[in-house]
């Protein structure tokens, strides 16, 4: 069963557009965590989020937790060729020390 | 440069075949995580060590071990390969204990068994 969900599976679009990207279960989580995998290498660490409702911002990337911490979602404003690659969410369930990783989102942004 | 370093960077064996991962965590990390990362299931957590010791366990197979030693590098070894078993395997190093810690992937290790 997979706990975390993340959509679309495939994103392609145009240089200079935004997109939103989703992570979403039924269980709570004590923080959620968002990371970028590029071709070739391992997944890098964008952000945790730990406080429902929780929104951080990384330059163009803005990530927000739910109120309720079952879900996550990814925006990116004015989207460029660097923003390529698999975006994964990662969430650390509240009843154990499990971190649980979705599939990702593979991003790929066209000059 | 997450200061993680796995090796060997490809590794092309054959069915029924051992081999052995290699992983050095980053200066101070004492936790040493394993995962594997397939197409089809993602990214699955295998195993964990935190200063030598086995920490917790995930979806590892009684065919693999690993272990880590006191210079807290360490292995993760495959037996008796399979098809199946051709993915990425990642090591990530963390200063904490827990898996809620921050996580520090290396540049992983792609199994390619014929």
């Amino acid at each position: 069963t997979q706990l975390l969900e993340q959509s679309p599976q495939f994103l392609s679009i145009q240089e200079g557009e935004n997109l939103t990207v989703y992570c979403n279960s039924s269980s709570v989580f004590s923080s959620l965590q968002w990371y970028r995998q590029e071709p070739g290498e391992g997944p890098v660490l964008l952000v945790t989020v730990v406080t429902g409702g929780e929104v951080k911002k990384l330059k163009r990337l803005t990530f927000q937790f739910g109120d309720a911490r079952k879900d996550s979602s990814l925006h990116i404003t004015a989207a460029q060729p660097g923003d390529t690659g698999l975006y994964l969410c990662a969430g650390a369930l509240n009843r154990d020390d499990k971190i649980i990783f979705g599939k990702g989102t593979r991003l790929h942004i066209l000059p | 440069d997450s200061g993680v370093t796995q090796t060997p960077k490809h590794l092309i064996t054959a069915t029924g075949q051992r081999v052995t991962l290699r992983c050095s965590p980053r200066s101070g990390d004492l936790s040493v995580y394993w995962y594997q990362q397939s197409l089809d299931q993602g990214l699955q957590f295998l195993i964990q060590y935190y200063n030598g010791e086995e920490r917790a366990k995930g979806n590892i197979l009684e065919r693999f071990s690993a272990q880590q030693f006191p210079d807290l590098h360490s292995e993760l070894n495959l037996s008796s390969l399979e098809l199946g078993d051709s993915a990425l395997y990642f090591c990530a190093s963390s200063v904490s204990p827990t898996r809620r810690g921050t996580q520090y992937f290396g540049p992983g290790t792609r199994l390619l068994v014929l």
